[in-house]
């Protein structure tokens, strides 16, 4: 077990270009989340999953953004049309049912829009 | 809606000495999980300590140590010993165990471990 893996690790993209990020989660995590953070901030929920069914998406998720868990296992979050104030630390995190009270996060993808 | 308030955007300690780290949160209901998180320079968030509402034995992980006050909605952080690599953001969150739900975090504090 290799934790949670996010791909890629950085990632500098034109104003107005799409990007996709991918989170592997624990192999044995049935429930995978996606959230976001900037420089000095406390990270920020945007939308979670319980295998492949997405049960909550935060108002912070505007309609640019989508992310999908089409197996229940790996998810992408997409990103379309980046506008510089989307340039942050974006972080997945997984759990299991049986211990789901703690969520084991990755080591993010960093985001950065010019 | 639940909230997390971390109150000390940074702190320092001398090596080897004890800081303690505060935190508030507002919630109305009865059973959660409280949690510290820390958050190195390399940016990876690792669970330090966890605290089920229902106990009220604080929760220690060796040199980590919490004050619980449910009354209070407190849940502090003590750090004994502190060490260089101790060094990092540290975050408290929430989340609720009456329903499946996201882990809610404060705005964290920023530990210096002064040498």
């Amino acid at each position: 077990d290799t934790g949670v893996s996010q791909d890629p690790r950085h990632k500098i993209t034109k104003r107005g270009q799409n990007v996709t990020f991918r989170c592997d989660p624990i192999s044995e995590h049935n429930r995978l989340y996606w959230y976001r953070q900037t420089l000095g901030q406390g990270p920020e929920f945007l939308t979670y999953f319980q295998n492949e069914a997405q049960l909550e998406k935060s108002r912070l998720l505007s309609d640019r953004f989508s992310a999908e868990r089409p197996k229940g296992s790996f998810s992408t979050l997409e990103i379309q049309r980046t506008e510089q104030g989307d340039s942050a630390m974006y972080l997945c995190a997984s759990s299991s049912t049986t211990w789901a009270n703690t969520i084991y996060f990755g080591e993010g993808s960093w985001l950065t829009v010019v | 809606a639940q909230t997390v308030t971390q109150s000390q955007p940074e702190m320092s300690v001398q090596e080897a000495e004890t800081v303690t780290l505060s935190c508030t949160y507002d919630t109305s209901e009865s059973d959660y999980y409280l949690f510290w998180y820390k958050q190195p320079p390399s940016r990876q968030m690792i669970l330090v300590i966890r605290q089920e509402a229902y106990k009220q034995q604080n929760a220690t992980e060796n040199r980590f140590s919490v004050n619980f006050q449910k009354a209070a909605k407190s849940f502090s952080l003590k750090i004994s010993d502190s060490q260089l690599g101790d060094a990092a953001m540290y975050f408290c969150a929430y989340r609720s165990a009456n329903r499946d739900d996201k882990i809610i975090f404060g705005k964290g504090t920023r530990l210096h471990i002064l040498p």
